[in-house]
């Protein structure tokens, strides 16, 4: 199951509102993760399950979607937000990345 | 709090076997509900998903990778370990290790993964 994501590098301010999106080549439930990954570390993840914040990531972040669309907001974005996110599927095997999403800083 | 570390040779040459170690702490890795994955990143890009182990043994290989590939667990040690033969410059990368929580809702069940280790350059190269 191939993943798209896109933009794939967007430039934004502190305190905007950014969304990403990620488009499965084939419908996927709602079995999709997000991560955020900064330079030389391991990817966090931020959202399991589609729209399920995973315990102790800020509520600035929300997920949502279903079938083959999906999508990563960010509400009001933070200094410690830029950074490169991913999306995953974990609906069938082989489980599968989107390119990412680069957000820096305008 | 659960901690993973990978360890290994930073340097394999072409045509060799590659062989990483991930020693969790924190938590057994015989628990029920986990599967103990590899996940890789060459330099400059995306996310590869290796293959995971479940906490009873059973295995699942990326199918580009399969036939090279063999997770193993070493539960006395708390440990899974990855080995990957005939390994060419295509396998330079960053090598995570992560655990990978199962649940089950109502349309089936699937995995997240929830704690990662810091990850380990392995450069081939002769």
């Amino acid at each position: 199951i191939q993943l798209t994501q896109s933009p794939s590098s967007l430039s934004a301010s502190v305190g905007d509102r950014v969304t990403i999106t990620c488009r499965a080549s084939q419908g996927i439930r709602s079995y999709l993760a997000w991560y955020q990954q900064k330079p030389g570390k391991a990817p966090r993840l931020l959202i399991y399950a589609a729209s399920t914040l995973q315990s102790g990531v800020p509520s600035r972040f929300s997920g949502s979607g279903s079938g083959t669309d999906f999508t990563l907001t960010v509400s009001s974005l933070q200094p410690e937000d830029f950074a490169t996110y991913y999306c995953q599927q974990l609906d069938s095997y082989p489980f599968t990345f989107g390119q990412g999403t680069k957000l820096e800083i305008q | 709090q659960v901690q993973l570390q990978e360890s290994g040779p930073g340097l394999v040459k072409p045509s060799q076997t590659l062989s990483l170690t991930c020693t969790v702490s924190g938590g057994s890795i015989s628990s029920f509900d986990y599967y103990w994955s590899w996940i890789r990143q060459p330099p400059g890009k995306g996310l590869e998903w290796i293959g995971y182990i479940y906490s009873r043994g059973s295995t699942y290989y990326n199918p580009s990778l399969e036939g090279r590939l063999t997770i193993s667990l070493a539960t006395s040690k708390n440990q899974f370990s990855l080995k990957l033969t005939s390994v060419t410059a295509a396998d330079t990368a960053v090598y995570y290790c992560a655990r990978a929580q199962f649940y089950s809702d109502a349309n089936g069940s699937s995995n997240y993964f929830d704690y990662w280790g810091q990850g380990t350059l392995v450069t081939v190269s002769s």
